[in-house]
């Protein structure tokens, strides 16, 4: 059984303070990790797709960064703006469904 | 920006009664998925269409939930009879090859039941 597990549950930074948020993962055979934010009362936001380890994708003060284990979202000098809850998800290889961890929940204080 | 469309946004019902959740996913998009969110489970599968076809609907409690595509434009949902452990949030996804599976999601049916 696939399995998705996000760290920490809860991250509280003051704006400009740079971190990163991790996703662990097993699957059998990974065809892709996704990272989602989602806005309170809202859907998740597609950001990124990873498909392969060492791969690096990046979007205004986010990158995204995988290995063969773990995946993290490296939010740099973050602005209130950014406080949402961050999802990480993996698809298995042949299937195009997608296993979901619990988020993290990031606020960003000015 | 194209968008999934979810009616209704908000969705109050006493237990027992029916619920019908509508979903217009993005034109183009040949895969369509319902997830359900509450705060223990977090985003779990309930159901996935490919060109209209349920392909998995594994995690769906079939006594009582039932999802069905009767054309390329509306996905829906039923639950019949519902009760009070039903209460969430349900999504529905979009998707295709042409997006490299990068999901759009709808703004969600928020479902009370007391």
């Amino acid at each position: 059984e696939d399995q998705v597990t996000q760290s920490p549950e809860a991250l509280r930074l003051q704006e400009g303070e740079s971190s990163s948020l991790n996703c662990s993962y097993t699957v059998s055979g990974l065809r892709g990790l996704f990272w989602y934010r989602q806005d309170p009362g809202k859907g998740p936001e597609f950001l990124f797709t990873l498909y392969s380890a060492g791969e690096e994708k990046e979007k205004e003060r986010l990158k995204a960064t995988l290995t063969k284990k773990e995946s993290f979202l490296h939010i740099t000098a973050p602005k209130p703006e950014d406080s949402a809850t961050y999802l990480c998800a993996v698809s298995r290889s042949g299937y195009s469904t997608l296993t979901f961890g619990k988020g993290t929940m990031l606020l960003v204080s000015p | 920006d194209a968008r999934v469309t979810q009616t209704p946004r908000h969705k109050v019902t006493e237990m027992g009664q029916e619920v019908t959740m509508r979903c217009q996913p993005i034109l183009g998009h040949n895969t369509v998925f319902w997830y359900r969110q509450t705060m223990m489970q977090g985003l779990e599968l309930l159901a996935y269409f490919r060109n209209r076809a349920p392909l998995d609907d594994s995690g769906m409690p079939k006594d009582r939930f039932s999802a069905e595509m009767p054309d390329a434009t509306l996905a829906t949902l039923k639950i019949q009879p519902s009760e009070p452990r039903d209460s969430a949030v349900y999504f529905c996804a979009s998707g295709s090859r042409q997006t490299n599976y990068g999901y759009t999601f709808g703004s969600g049916t928020r479902l009370t039941v007391v």
